[in-house]
């Protein structure tokens, strides 16, 4: 079974969704639960991260973490073109290391 | 804002051959990495680097990889005689402090290596 397991998409959907981006994983350990944006030709950028379960919330974006289900998710609300990108989920703190372990990453397409 | 950033952004090399990527890190980070995204899979670690020395690594970081940091400001990644399974997007990241999630990684635009 593998770490982290992430729908690659591409998930298209018109400007003003609401979109959810979603993640499982198996390693009970993990800790930290965190949320990068990479667009294209770039590297990823870390957008949010959540300790233990629970929400959090910036602006339009909100992070979810549901460890008994061992499942994390990524809400974007009133969604924009520029959203569009992919997105990565990673987690970390198994074992003392603060590395993350990445998922594959989910490609968004906003739409005007 | 400073920014990490890595030169070529993409290398085209012989298999067999040696290559060395190159990063600068944002000037006052202490710590740096290198990871790698083979086309459609996932971004994995391969190494992380303090104080002139490898404080963690991965099960890809075999003996073919190397690391260095020749000067104040750059950062290297070595692959001694490339394969083309190394064909892949490189990655430089650089922390302030050791890596908590607090102390975010910020990474480069990646350099494409492909191996022919």
């Amino acid at each position: 079974q593998k770490e982290v397991e992430q729908d690659p998409g591409p998930l298209s959907v018109p400007e003003g969704a609401i979109v959810s981006l979603n993640c499982t994983y198996s390693n009970s350990a993990f800790q930290y639960f965190m949320w990068y944006r990479q667009y294209s030709r770039k590297g990823p950028e870390l957008l949010m991260y959540t300790y233990s379960s629970g929400n959090k919330e910036d602006g339009r974006f909100t992070a979810q973490v549901d460890k008994s289900s061992k499942y994390i998710s990524l809400f974007i609300r009133d969604s924009q073109p520029s959203d569009s990108a992919t997105y990565l989920c990673a987690m970390s703190g198994s074992g003392g290391s603060y590395i993350p372990t990445f998922g594959r990453g989910t490609s968004l397409i906003v739409h005007p | 804002e400073p920014e990490v950033t890595q030169t070529p952004s993409h290398q085209v090399t012989q298999m067999g051959q040696e290559v060395i990527l190159r990063c600068v890190p944002i000037s006052n980070h202490l710590y740096f990495y290198w990871y790698r995204q083979i086309l459609g899979q996932k971004v994995e670690f391969l190494v992380s680097f303090y104080n002139n020395e490898i404080s963690e690594k991965s099960e890809i970081f075999d003996d073919q990889f190397s690391v260095e940091r020749p000067d104040g400001s750059n950062f290297t990644l070595k692959i001694r005689s490339t394969k083309l399974e190394d064909s892949a997007m490189y990655f430089c990241a650089s922390s302030e402090a050791l890596t908590s999630v607090s102390y975010e990684q910020y990474f480069g635009p990646g350099t494409r290596l492909t191996v022919t």
